[in-house]
């Protein structure tokens, strides 16, 4: 048992730019879960993934973001035309079923310029 | 819609003393309960989590929860607090079985241990 990995841990860019993180989940785990959280706040749900297949995403969340899970073992997350109010921590977490406790990476600090 | 309150922003307490962090939820039908402890810079950690059985659950580092269904609460407690415990909680909660899987977190309370 690794860990959940996500890189980078810290991404500084200006708006309007384009942005990809990654997270590469415990390797048995095929849930994968994407958070936001900002400061003072707890972990907000973004999309969730079993396997390959994306089976939630919130209603919240913009059509600039998108994420993928090609294999069904690593993940991308994708933020397009970046926004002051993307800056955040963007956690992946990971489960092996739905009743087992998630896994959290350390999150991807964004801060947008 | 579930939904979770934490009333307390920080919860201060001497180092040794008898901790308790509040927590209250709201979810249809029976409640899969959870804690997570987060460092700076860091990810949140698995504490501890309810799902049925025994109303006092035992969890990671000495810590405990208290269900109260009639309260629809799940307070954490620690008898003896350390410095180290020092950090940022949060309780999460989803529905036992239907609706979704993906739990909700309160908004996190800060735990500051003084020596």
């Amino acid at each position: 048992d690794t860990g959940v990995s996500q890189d980078p841990r810290h991404k500084i860019t200006k708006r309007g730019q384009n942005v990809t993180f990654r997270c590469d989940p415990i390797s048995e785990h095929n849930r994968l879960y994407w958070y936001r959280q900002t400061l003072g706040q707890g972990p907000e749900f973004l999309t969730y993934f079993q396997n390959e297949a994306q089976l939630e995403k919130s209603r919240l969340l913009s059509d600039r973001f998108s994420a993928e899970r090609p294999k069904g073992s690593f993940s991308t997350l994708e933020i397009q035309r970046t926004e002051q109010g993307d800056s955040a921590m963007y956690l992946c977490a990971s489960s092996s079923y739905d009743n087992q406790p998630q896994h959290f990476g350390d999150g991807t600090r964004l801060s947008i310029l | 819609a579930q939904s979770v309150a934490q009333p307390e922003d920080q919860v201060n307490v001497a180092e040794g003393n008898p901790l308790t962090v509040k927590c209250t939820y709201s979810v249809s039908g029976n409640p899969y309960l959870f804690w997570y402890v987060q460092y700076p810079n860091r990810g949140l950690q698995f504490l501890l989590k309810y799902i049925t059985g025994d109303n006092l659950v035992k969890g990671s580092y000495g810590f405990e929860a208290e269900f109260n269904k009639s309260q629809t609460s799940f307070h954490l407690k620690k008898p003896s607090a350390l410095v180290s415990d020092s950090a940022l909680y949060f309780c999460a909660v989803r529905p036992l079985s239907g609706g979704s899987y993906i739990p909700t977190f309160g908004r996190g309370t800060s735990l500051i241990v003084h020596p």
